[in-house]
């Protein structure tokens, strides 16, 4: 069975500062698909960037990018020039590609503050 | 507008009753899922659906139930089997199963008393 790992339950950077979150899944599938989502207060599930597996560039999205190490399982999240709008809950997500009837698994989170 | 709705937000039951979260979505998304959120725990799947009339059970599945009647909507009873159903209940859907991205509602906030 897949697993999705975050070691840090909470996290704090100043503005304009960079943090980097960190997770780490298990699984015997070769090709899939890996989120990072943000929770704010409101909630509200916001998908912030994804990775395709079978892609080695990692992915970006303005201030948000990846560092994806497919044979460590390792895909942890920056975020540059952090603002006060990126105090949020963090989730790193996986979905597998190969089995029938896969869904969204989901790590614990890391709880980001910023600070000003 | 498309999306996926829940309802209600809040959600006040006595402990013994079932109760019944809405969940519909006009995506036109084959993949629906349920997920409960707990301090700490992260979002855990209770059930999902991959096509109409047909679910499976994901790690936390006791003490509840679905169905999946129409494409677009995925009701999830809590049960009075569940022992500690108090949570915040977010429904998700997708395209497919290897879509990707899943959009979600804004969640349910249930509590038993």
């Amino acid at each position: 069975a897949q697993t999705v790992t975050q070691s840090q339950p909470e996290m704090s950077v100043q503005e304009a500062e960079t943090v980097t979150l960190s997770c780490t899944y298990d699984t015997s599938e070769s090709n899939y698909y890996l989120f990072w989502y943000k929770q704010p207060p409101s909630r509200q599930m916001i998908l912030v960037i994804r990775q395709e597996a079978y892609k080695q560039q990692n992915a970006t999205e303005n201030r948000f990018s990846v560092n994806f190490q497919k044979a460590a399982k390792s895909f942890s999240l920056k975020i540059s020039d952090s603002q006060l709008g990126d105090t949020a809950m963090y989730f790193c997500a996986f979905m597998g590609t190969n089995q029938a009837g896969t869904a969204l698994i989901f790590g614990k989170g890391t709880t980001l503050s910023v600070s000003s | 507008d498309g999306g996926i709705t829940q309802s209600p937000k809040y959600l006040f039951r006595k402990e013994g009753q079932n109760v019944t979260l809405s969940c519909e979505q006009n995506l036109n998304h084959d993949a629906m899922y349920w997920y409960r959120q707990d301090p700490g725990q992260g979002l855990r799947l209770i059930y999902y659906s991959q096509i109409v009339n047909d679910f499976q059970k994901g790690d936390i599945a006791e003490g509840y139930s679905v169905s999946r009647e129409k494409k677009e909507s995925f009701p999830l009873t809590v049960t009075s089997a569940q022992k500690n159903p108090t949570a915040f209940y977010l429904c998700a859907s997708s395209i497919s199963r290897a879509s990707t991205e899943a959009f979600f509602g804004q969640g349910t906030r249930l509590t038993v008393v």
